[in-house]
């Protein structure tokens, strides 16, 4: 079955410095995603994607991040100038069309800001 | 808005029990809902979905689900507890849309007693 896959893993990074996470939605999805979860917390919608544009983003999806689709299979969150509550565990998601499909999420990357 | 309130932040059951996780919802147009299951360090895996038709839905692992409109609950249960489903489990809701965000419940983990 097709996977939404994510790199890295794990990134540990020091406050200030900017990160860059990947994901390789599903080949023929549309829609991608980007949650993220605070340790201990729920799971907290960032920002949607479609047709190469943002189409819908919380309050949480401020200056300091974006998101770029490069090419015609990744799909990037850059976070600048991060901070100490920007660690979390970082989920990509993406979905398809034709009625409606649900939400496949990758295995997430955990960020850590030191 | 929508919104998901899970009941019990954390539920044990002994091997072979049921399983009850409650889900309500608030939506003000008719939902979509889903399940999902969270294995330590993986991803969300969709368990199963709500979204018109029969109201009681089957998912993966013998879970299944059942949509109440009167109650706005849509409960998880499963018949017989087995020591692989212990994970965290998320409720969450959306709407009828092409790439309308997830609203994710806090979560509840099971835990299964041997």
């Amino acid at each position: 079955e097709p996977e939404v896959t994510q790199t890295p893993s794990h990134q540990v990074t020091q406050m200030g410095q900017e990160v860059i996470l990947r994901c390789v939605p599903i080949s023929n999805h549309l829609y991608f995603y980007w949650y993220r979860q605070i340790l201990g917390q729920k799971v907290e919608f960032l920002v949607s994607f479609y047709n190469n544009e943002i189409s819908e983003k919380s309050e949480i999806f401020d200056d300091q991040f974006s998101v770029e689709r490069p090419d015609g299979s990744n799909f990037t969150l850059k976070i600048r100038s991060t901070k100490l509550e920007d660690s979390a565990m970082y989920f990509c998601a993406s979905g398809g069309i034709g009625g409606f499909q649900p939400q496949h999420f990758g295995d997430g990357t955990r960020l850590s800001i030191l | 808005a929508q919104s998901v309130t899970q009941l019990g932040s954390h539920v044990s059951v002994s091997e072979g029990a049921l399983v009850l996780l409650r889900c309500n919802y608030s939506s003000s147009v008719p939902p979509y809902l889903f399940w999902y299951v969270q294995y330590p360090n993986q991803g969300l895996q969709l368990l199963l979905k709500y979204t018109t038709g029969a109201t009681l839905v089957k998912g993966i692992n013998g879970f299944e689900a059942e949509f109440k409109k009167s109650e706005t609950s849509f409960h998880l249960t499963k018949p017989s507890a087995h020591m692989s489903d212990a994970a965290e489990y998320f409720c969450a809701v959306t709407v009828p849309s092409g790439n309308t965000p997830l609203v994710f419940g806090k979560g509840t983990r099971l835990s299964v007693i041997a």
